[in-house]
């Protein structure tokens, strides 16, 4: 069984400019989630989709972030513009739904790696 | 507020040595806890997570981690430490009624041939 996939794995671009990340959860996974660690920090969540609909975003910085799931397949995060303080990892991960949160394994992604100059 | 705590930035183990990566925790509610691995260029790999039952739980590579509730704590474990262990460890854990993770800042093991 294929894992979560990320694409692209590393991405720089300069201060202003837009990045699109892409990420592909475990098949017949419904539940995708994204996180995101900046330096020597703590991973932290940014949202969580249930099939196409966004759930939870309370972790979504500002609204230079754009998070989609259309047709509850694949998720893409924009950042645009990309600000210096972007900078970080970002992870995604998807989970089965087992009906009561905390039952389901969230399993990540490799991690996109995005610098912003 | 609820929150994960990862007392040390760094540890250093012999190979062969038992090791300890420690992990607090205040969650309100039932905590649900995970520990993560991240080996080099890698992502993060699920290792081990407590949910219900039996205190001690064992997890993937012979890893183990001990669910206190006294303590407030959930310790990664490992009897003999391998060089191939060397990797970034991380502890979450599940915020309550909701799905997402909060995690801690992250322990970088070191194990010394």
């Amino acid at each position: 069984e294929a894992g979560v996939t990320q694409f692209p794995s590393h991405s720089v671009i300069e201060k202003g400019q837009t990045v699109t990340l892409r990420c592909d959860p475990i098949s017949g996974h419904d539940n995708l989630y994204w996180y995101r660690r900046v330096m020597g920090k703590e991973i932290k969540f940014l949202l969580h989709f249930v099939k196409e609909s966004k759930q939870d975003e309370s972790g979504m910085p500002n609204n230079r972030f754009l998070a989609e799931r259309t047709g509850g397949t694949y998720s893409t995060l924009k950042v645009q513009p990309a600000e210096l303080e972007d900078s970080g990892v970002y992870f995604c991960a998807s989970s089965q739904d087992r009906g009561t949160p905390g039952l389901e394994t969230q399993y990540f992604g490799p991690g996109t790696r995005l610098l912003v100059l | 507020a609820q929150s994960v705590a990862q007392p040390e930035d760094q540890v250093n183990v012999a190979e062969g040595n038992p090791l300890t990566v420690k992990c607090t925790y205040s969650v309100s509610g039932n905590p649900y806890l995970f520990w993560y691995v991240q080996y080099p260029n890698r992502g993060l790999q699920f290792l081990l997570k407590y949910i219900t039952g039996d205190n001690l739980v064992k997890g993937s590579y012979g890893f183990e981690a001990e669910f206190n509730k006294s303590q407030t704590s959930f310790h990664l474990k490992k009897p003999s430490a391998l060089v191939s262990d060397s990797a970034l460890y991380f502890c979450a854990v599940r915020e309550g009624g909701t799905y997402k993770y909060i995690f801690g800042t992250g322990t970088r093991l070191k194990v010394l041939a």
